[in-house]
C-alpha cells in the first residue's frame, strides 16, 4: 500500500498559540486528503475533506476558522489549529487518496496535540 | 445518516483461540463496510472491506468478515489468534455508497488482547 506521513508525531503548545500539522503522501499523488480527530477511547471523527487546489469542506460542527486546512500540492495538506485551547487537545489523523490509482484511502500515523 | 457500533471496547482471547470482534451498522443506503487495524504508533491499515460483491470477505493476516444484512452486522473473525494480532481494531462505514475512498464513519474501536 501507499505511505502517508504526518509531522510532528506529537506537539505540546501553550494556550493561545497556533499549531501546524503536516500530512504528506510519500509515494503517490493525493488528490484528496481527509482530516480526522480522535478523542481518547473514542472513534475517529471526520473533520474535513481537502481537495488539492480548492477549499476544504468541513463537517457539521467543525469550526473552519479554528481548524485551517490547506491542500496546496498533490502531496501535502496542512491542518493549523489556531488559538489553541486545552479542549483542542486530541489525536489528529490524516488520510489520503487518489481514486485513479487506489480505491481506498491511506492513513497517516497521527499527531498527538496537547495544549497546556 | 450512518453509524457503526462495536460491542466490547476490550476483547481478550488466548493464543490459538478464535477471535470474534463484533460490529453492527446503521445505514439508509446499501453500506460499504470496512475493518481497520491500528498498531501502536502506526496508521490505520485496511484489513478488509465489503463492497456488495460477496457477503463473506477475506482479508489480510487470516481475518475474514461476513456481511449479514438481516442482522445489520459485519463481525470480524480469525480462527486462531496470534500474539501479533494484539492491536486496536476499528469497524467503519463509508458515508456514501461509492466505496472506501470517501470520508468514513468509525466505531469506537476494540482493543484486542492476546493471552499467551
Amino acid at each position: 500500500g501507499a505511505v502517508v506521513s504526518q509531522h510532528p508525531s506529537w506537539v505540546i503548545c501553550k494556550s493561545g498559540t497556533s499549531v501546524k500539522i503536516e500530512c504528506r503522501s510519500l509515494d503517490f499523488q493525493a488528490t484528496t486528503m481527509f482530516w480526522y480527530r480522535q478523542f481518547p477511547k473514542q472513534s475517529l471523527m471526520l473533520m474535513a475533506t481537502s481537495n488539492e487546489g480548492s477549499k476544504a469542506t468541513y463537517e457539521q460542527g467543525v469550526e473552519k476558522d479554528k481548524f485551517l486546512i490547506n491542500h496546496a500540492s498533490l502531496t501535502l495538506s496542512t491542518l493549523t489549529v489556531t488559538s489553541a485551547h486545552p479542549e483542542d487537545s486530541s489525536f489528529y489523523i490524516c488520510s489520503a487518496r487518489n481514486l485513479a490509482v487506489y480505491n481506498e484511502q491511506f492513513f497517516g500515523p497521527g499527531t498527538r496535540l496537547t495544549v497546556l | 445518516a450512518q453509524s457503526v457500533t462495536q460491542l466490547g471496547s476490550h476483547v481478550s482471547v488466548s493464543e490459538g483461540a478464535l477471535v470474534l470482534l463484533r460490529c453492527n451498522y446503521s445505514s439508509s443506503v446499501p453500506p460499504y463496510l470496512f475493518w481497520y487495524v491500528q498498531y501502536p504508533n502506526q496508521g490505520l491499515q485496511l484489513l478488509l472491506k465489503y463492497t456488495s460483491a460477496a457477503t463473506l470477505v477475506k482479508g489480510i493476516n487470516g481475518f475474514e468478515a461476513e456481511f449479514k444484512k438481516s442482522e445489520t452486522s459485519f463481525h470480524l473473525t480469525k480462527p486462531s489468534a496470534h500474539m501479533s494480532d494484539a492491536a486496536e481494531y476499528f469497524c467503519a462505514v463509508s458515508r456514501y455508497s461509492g466505496g472506501g475512498a470517501d470520508g468514513l464513519t468509525f466505531g469506537k474501536g476494540t482493543h484486542l488482547i492476546i493471552q499467551p
